[in-house]
């Protein structure tokens, strides 16, 4: 079946430092959505990218939808201790209502 | 607003007794569904449902049944709780083919 493959699993940094979390499908992927999910909490969504090649930024997030719309990657620009949490991106399986997680890259930033 | 809301919010059982999480949503929703999550495993869909009275498997429903009585609430029941079971569960809804909302989240342990 289809597979949504994140790296890394896990992120440590300083704060100030830049972080990146990259998503791999196994299929093309009609859009991707990304979640946050901060520590003893529950995911909350970020961004949907629809179209090929696509990016969008929100503050010092940068979202990005490859050519191929097989993969994104979400990339995080001088991160705050607020940035500390599970990141997880998600595509639709074939056209369907339902959504298939990647595993998520769990982030950590050292004050 | 409310959102998405779970109950209980955590519950220890034994094995072998069973019970219902409750999920309730107030923003006409039609697609609920239910995960569970564990370490390192991301979040796995159990089971879902496109609208009221109808049901479907996801990935690991093994062990779960779920109802739809009405379009605000999804049940998960688990008829004979096993150790293997415990985990946090969310129960999430959107509108048709839209990002998902989640709940707090039930935090079960089965001894």
């Amino acid at each position: 079946g289809q597979q949504v493959m994140q790296i890394p699993q896990y992120q440590h940094v300083q704060e100030g430092e830049d972080f990146t979390t990259y998503c791999n499908s196994s299929t093309t992927l009609s859009n991707i959505q990304w979640y946050k999910q901060r520590p003893g909490g529950h995911p909350v969504f970020l961004i949907q990218l629809v179209k090929s090649g696509e990016v969008k930024k929100q503050k010092r997030l940068t979202f990005q939808f490859g050519e191929a719309k097989k993969n994104s990657s979400l990339h995080i620009t001088a991160t705050q201790t607020t940035d500390v949490g599970t990141y997880f991106c998600a595509g639709p399986q074939g056209g369907s209502e339902k959504l298939v997680f990647g595993k998520g890259t769990k982030l950590t930033v050292n004050p | 607003n409310a959102g998405v809301t779970q109950t209980p919010k955590f519950r220890v059982l034994k094995t072998g007794q069973s019970m219902t999480l409750l999920c309730a949503q107030d923003m006409n929703h039609e697609y609920m569904y239910w995960y569970r999550q564990d370490p390192g495993m991301g979040l796995r869909l159990i089971h879902y449902s496109v609208g009221e009275g109808t049901t479907a498997k996801g990935e690991v429903p093994d062990g779960y049944n779920v109802s739809r009585l009405k379009k605000q609430n999804f049940l998960l029941g688990l008829e004979s709780a096993a150790p293997s079971q415990t985990s946090v569960y969310f129960c999430a809804s959107s509108y048709v083919l839209q990002p998902q909302h989640f709940g707090d989240g039930t935090r079960l342990s089965i001894l």
